[in-house]
């Protein structure tokens, strides 16, 4: 069962406009969550991350926010650049496990069109 | 740089035939794991390992082995490779909840 779900498998937006790409979870135990931005042929970078005692954090254009209560966090990128164009993972992890391991959500491909 | 450093980048092997993926990273992070790729399902992990001489099995630990005898490296083993084994496979190193990626291998295993 998938506890990490991104539903929305692309997303397309103009150069300049907002990205936003969306994750839902269902494990209430998840106290950390962190976005993965991932080229062709390079592994998974990171972006930004945020803990559940916040609601929103904020990396010049990227913040995520963070609604513990619908268990839902999203991806804002603004404005948008063609060198955007990647997949997007969201991960999360629960406090427990000693600070490794990551449950990743099914990615979303997200085009920056010029 | 700080970086984790996987190879073979490409392998293609034939089911059966055994095969090693090395893993280095030179952060001294104790946490390594392992992570395979597949479409739809994101990234779920293989094996991980807290410390030298410590792994324990991830979500999908089926038909691979780990070791760690030293910090810096974590090898992935599979002794007999199926091709439900093809796959993109990443190893990470952790510092405090944040996973740094290698750049990855892909294995086809026909």
């Amino acid at each position: 069962d998938q506890q990490v779900k991104q539903n929305s498998p692309s997303l397309s937006v103009q150069e300049g406009r907002i990205s936003i790409l969306n994750c839902d979870y269902t494990n209430s135990m998840f106290d950390y969550f962190l976005w993965y931005k991932k080229y062709p042929a390079e592994g998974p970078t990171f972006l930004i991350s945020i803990s559940s005692i916040k609601d929103k954090n904020e990396d010049g254009r990227f913040t995520v926010f963070l609604n513990k209560s619908a268990k839902h966090l999203s991806l804002h990128i603004v404005p948008s650049q063609p060198g955007d164009s990647a997949v997007y993972f969201c991960a999360a992890s629960e406090g427990n496990n000693q600070g490794g391991k990551l449950i990743f959500g099914q990615g979303t491909e997200l085009s920056v069109k010029p | 740089e700080a970086q984790v450093t996987q190879n073979p980048r490409y392998l293609i092997t034939v089911t059966g035939k055994k095969l090693t993926v090395t893993c280095s990273q030179n952060m001294n992070h104790e946490y390594m794991s392992w992570y395979r790729q597949d479409p739809g399902l994101g990234l779920r992990q293989i094996y991980y390992s807290m410390n030298v001489e410590v792994t324990d099995k991830g979500d999908v630990p089926e038909g691979y082995k780990v070791s760690r005898k030293e910090k810096r490296n974590f090898p992935l083993i599979l002794e007999s490779p199926s091709p439900n084994q093809t796959s993109l496979y990443f190893c990470a190193s952790s510092s405090w909840r944040v996973a740094f990626f290698g750049q990855g291998t892909r294995l086809t295993v026909v």
